[in-house]
């Protein structure tokens, strides 16, 4: 099953961080790329290859991944973060894409 | 960059083309790519074809009723739609992979697709 559970909310203070989860059956052997869409706006990819950042992410943008679940964290979160947040995984015997169930993030 | 247009008010049971036009890039390097995303709702993988054109994919929903295309000379990608539902109503995304990766690196800014009688 390539289904990707994420948790509908988080809600952080400013300065604080926030932990957005992805949690699958076959992460464990798949690449997880990141992507935040703010609202009205296409997505824009965060995270790519579990960990990796495309130029002009900031590093307080981090990406890793533990057995079935990959992790999002945004250290030091300004206003700017709220958006919600995709985890996506390529399927490589379908050529399917999928993409988690979103992550809203509320910045308090 | 990428842009879409082609998205309209239609009726349940018909059927629309949409375009995108890419620009800035050589397009043949880039497997392409349509996802949606419904009123409120999550992001939805539609359809995918590969950089020359050779393979298609679709999503297990589309059930026959949608076909992507590409015209590398003209830098174009198109999704004809037919036997619209009510739960195809969406804003339609075009976006790219590299040949050889499997992330969106750049999308479009969508087009609306509604299904309504």
């Amino acid at each position: 099953s390539n289904v990707l559970t994420q948790p509908p909310s988080v809600s952080v203070a400013p300065g604080k961080t926030a932990t957005i989860t992805c949690g699958g059956d076959n992460i464990a052997t798949t690449s997880v790329h990141w992507y935040r869409q703010r609202p009205g706006q296409a997505p824009v990819l965060v995270i790519f290859y579990d960990s990796a950042r495309p130029s002009g992410i900031p590093e307080r943008i981090s990406g890793s991944k533990s057995g079935n679940t990959a992790t999002l964290t945004i250290s030091e979160v300004e206003a700017g973060d709220e958006a919600d947040y995709y985890c996506q995984v390529w399927d490589s015997i379908t050529n399917h894409y999928f993409f988690g169930t979103g992550t809203k993030v509320s910045v308090l | 960059q990428l842009v879409e247009s082609g998205g309209g008010v239609v009726q349940p049971g018909g059927s629309l083309r949409l375009s995108c036009a890419a620009s800035g890039f050589t397009v043949g390097r880039y497997g392409m790519h349509w996802v949606r995303q419904a009123p409120g709702k999550g992001l939805e993988w539609v359809a995918l074809i590969w950089h020359d054109g050779s393979n298609q994919f679709y999503a297990d929903f589309v059930k026959g009723r949608f076909t992507i295309s590409r015209d590398n000379f003209k830098s174009t990608l198109d999704l004809e739609l037919t036997s619209l539902r009510d739960e195809d109503t969406a804003v339609y995304f075009c976006a790219r992979v590299a040949n050889g990766y499997t992330n969106y690196d750049l999308w479009g800014q969508g087009t609306q697709v509604t299904v309504s009688s």
